[in-house]
Order: structure tokens, then C-alpha cells, then sequence
């Protein structure tokens, strides 16, 4: 299957710095990236619908200020938490579209565990 | 608001033992249906996927559901289970089509003893 990496897989950072996570695929193109965040021992929250070249598309409850979202190429989305505080720590993982696939699957990345001091 | 839930949060199994994890969904229309596997420190893997067709689907190492549309569910099924089943495991709906807007259920940690 399609490969897609996220980097850092892990930081830590101090509250009101900026945080930014790159979502990659790796071996194909993908117009559609989406973002969930992850709470412990609770489900896959998807937080936007990032779409190259234009603007996010963000669920309900969701910042859009609070969380920035750039797809700016066909292989790379990037979401950047600002000022970040200690309840914006989570696992935050991205997935990408494969047009190539049949029905578009989504693949993973393996995620980024943000922690906020 | 649509929403998926799974039954089970832990299940502690021994190997051999039959699986069958529960999922279901609140949702009128057409759904498609998904059930994703994590193994410890890895991705987001698809396990089986249903959009159309025989509501009994096979996927990859022995797992099979069964979508019954009357009861909104779509519980996951293994005969058999191995110590490296041993993951957590997600079932995820799609309402708007194929794999667009994927809604997850909580997940359920199975833990496969030898």
C-alpha cells in the first residue's frame, strides 16, 4: 500500500510557542489530506479536510486560527498548532488520499504525540 | 449527530479463542464501513472494508464482518486468533461516500495470550 510519514514523531513543547507537523505521502500524489487528533483511550476525532491548493475544510468545534492548515504541494500538508497550550497535547495524525486506489483510500501515517508544558 | 460506537474497550483473549468485537453505528442512510487494525507502534492499517454487495466481507489475515443493516452493526469476526493479533482495533463509517469523512469508534485494545 501507499506510504505516509509525519514528522516529528514526537515533541515538547512550551506553552504559546508554535508547533508545526508535516504529513507526507510518499510515494504517490494526494489532493485530499485529512487531520484527526487522538485523545487517550478515545476514537479518531477528524479535526479538517486539507485540499491542495486551496483552503481547509474544518469540523465543527474546530480553530481554524488555532490550527493552521497548508497544502501546498501534492505530497505535503502541513498543520501548525499556535500558540499551543497544555490541552492542545494529543496524538495528532494525518492520512492521505490515493486517487490511484479504488474508492480514494485513505492511508495513515504513523501520528505525532504533541505534548504542551 | 452521526457517531460509531464499539462495544468493547479491552479484550483479553488466549490464542485460539474465537473473536468477535462489536461495532455499531447511528446513521439512516447509506454508510460505508471500515475496521482498521494498530499493532503496537505501527500505522493505521485497513482490515476490511464494506460499501456495496454481500454484507459478509473477508479481509486480511482471517478477519471477516458481517454488516446487518437492520441492527446498524458491523461486528468483526475471527475464528481463530493468534498471539500477534494482539493491537487495537477501530471500526470507522462513512457517510459521505467512499473513504471521505471517516467517523471512528473509540477502538478496542485486544490482547492475545499464548
Amino acid at each position: 500500500g501507499a506510504v505516509v510519514s509525519q514528522h516529528p514523531s514526537r515533541v515538547i513543547c512550551k506553552s504559546g510557542t508554535s508547533v508545526k507537523i508535516e504529513c507526507r505521502s510518499l510515494d504517490f500524489q494526494a489532493t485530499t489530506m485529512f487531520w484527526y487528533r487522538q485523545f487517550p483511550k478515545q476514537s479518531l476525532m477528524l479535526m479538517a479536510t486539507s485540499n491542495e491548493g486551496s483552503k481547509a475544510t474544518y469540523e465543527q468545534g474546530v480553530e481554524k486560527d488555532k490550527f493552521l492548515i497548508n497544502h501546498a504541494s501534492l505530497t505535503l500538508s502541513t498543520l501548525t498548532v499556535t500558540s499551543a497550550h497544555p490541552e492542545d497535547s494529543s496524538f495528532y495524525i494525518c492520512s492521505a488520499r490515493d486517487q490511484r486506489s479504488p474508492y480514494n483510500e485513505q492511508f495513515f501515517g504513523p501520528g505525532t504525540r504533541l505534548t504542551v508544558l | 449527530a452521526q457517531s460509531v460506537s464499539q462495544h468493547n474497550h479491552h479484550v483479553i483473549l488466549s490464542e485460539a479463542a474465537s473473536l468477535e468485537l462489536g461495532c455499531n453505528y447511528s446513521y439512516g442512510g447509506t454508510v460505508n464501513l471500515f475496521w482498521y487494525v494498530q499493532y503496537p507502534g505501527q500505522h493505521l492499517q485497513l482490515l476490511l472494508k464494506y460499501f456495496s454487495g454481500d454484507p459478509l466481507v473477508k479481509g486480511i489475515k482471517g478477519f471477516e464482518a458481517e454488516f446487518i443493516k437492520s441492527k446498524f452493526s458491523f461486528n468483526l469476526r475471527k475464528p481463530s486468533v493468534q498471539w500477534s493479533d494482539t493491537a487495537e482495533y477501530f471500526c470507522a463509517v462513512s457517510i459521505s461516500g467512499g473513504y471521505n469523512k471517516l467517523i471512528f469508534g473509540a477502538g478496542t485494545r485486544l490482547a492475545v495470550h499464548p
